[in-house]
């Protein structure tokens, strides 16, 4: 079975600018998470998706927002960028959203310039 | 409010010796706590997840122990390994609410050779 998959891997941007990342889950799994990791924070949770609807969503802006596709795809988007962001984006499956292990991605590691 | 707490200084311990991480928390209430594992620029991954109605866990090298009395939890690693080298992050699942899991910040083992 295939892993969590996140795109790109690496991403370098501008203050201002926008940015959206990309995570396929496991097969089967329709619950999706976000998180930012960063070494001053440790992992922040973003939100969580389920069968396309968001059900949890952390203390972020709103210029953070997601959204989850019929085929349990989910893309993240910050818009306006601050330096700040830069960050690990993490992204985790699980079947449901009902507790159990996350299985993670490899993240995507942007960087803000 | 809540607070998750891991010892942020690295645990330094010599090849074959036992590795006990700690994990305390207050304000919390979980229905169950996982430990992970991270290694550097990878997403992190599963070890263990104990229940609270469970004083202990074991799976291979690793122990994992949960006092909802001290509200803490040991993850001891025996015979360890320089391979055990890592990040370790433990997680709690609030009971009674979204289940999504709030991580410490984790603590780092190196294991001398």
């Amino acid at each position: 079975k295939a892993g969590v998959t996140q795109t790109p891997r690496y991403l370098i941007k501008t203050r201002g600018q926008q940015v959206t990342l990309s995570c396929s889950p496991i097969s089967g799994h329709r619950s999706v998470s976000w998180y930012q990791q960063t070494p001053g924070q440790g992992l922040q949770f973003l939100f969580e998706y389920f069968s396309e609807t968001q059900r949890n969503k952390g203390n972020f802006p709103g210029r953070f927002s997601g959204r989850q596709f019929s085929n349990s795809r989910s893309e993240m988007n910050v818009s306006t960028l601050e330096l700040g962001d830069s960050a690990l984006y993490l992204c985790a499956s699980r079947p449901g959203p009902g507790g159990g292990e996350l299985f993670f991605g490899e993240g995507s590691r942007l960087t803000v310039l | 409010s809540q607070k998750i707490e891991q010892n942020s200084e690295a645990l330094n311990i010599q090849e074959g010796k036992t590795a006990t991480l700690t994990c305390n928390y207050t304000n919390y209430s979980p229905a169950y706590l996982q430990w992970y594992r991270q290694d550097p620029g990878r997403g992190p991954v599963f070890l263990l997840l104990i229940r609270e109605n469970e004083k202990e866990k074991r799976k291979e090298r690793l122990k994992v122990t949960f006092d909802t009395t001290l509200k803490q939890s040991l993850f001891h690693i025996t015979a360890s390994q320089p391979a055990d080298s890592a990040t370790y992050l433990c997680a709690l699942g609030a009971s009674g609410g979204s289940y999504i899991p709030t991580f410490g910040r984790g603590t780092s083992l190196i294991v001398h050779p």
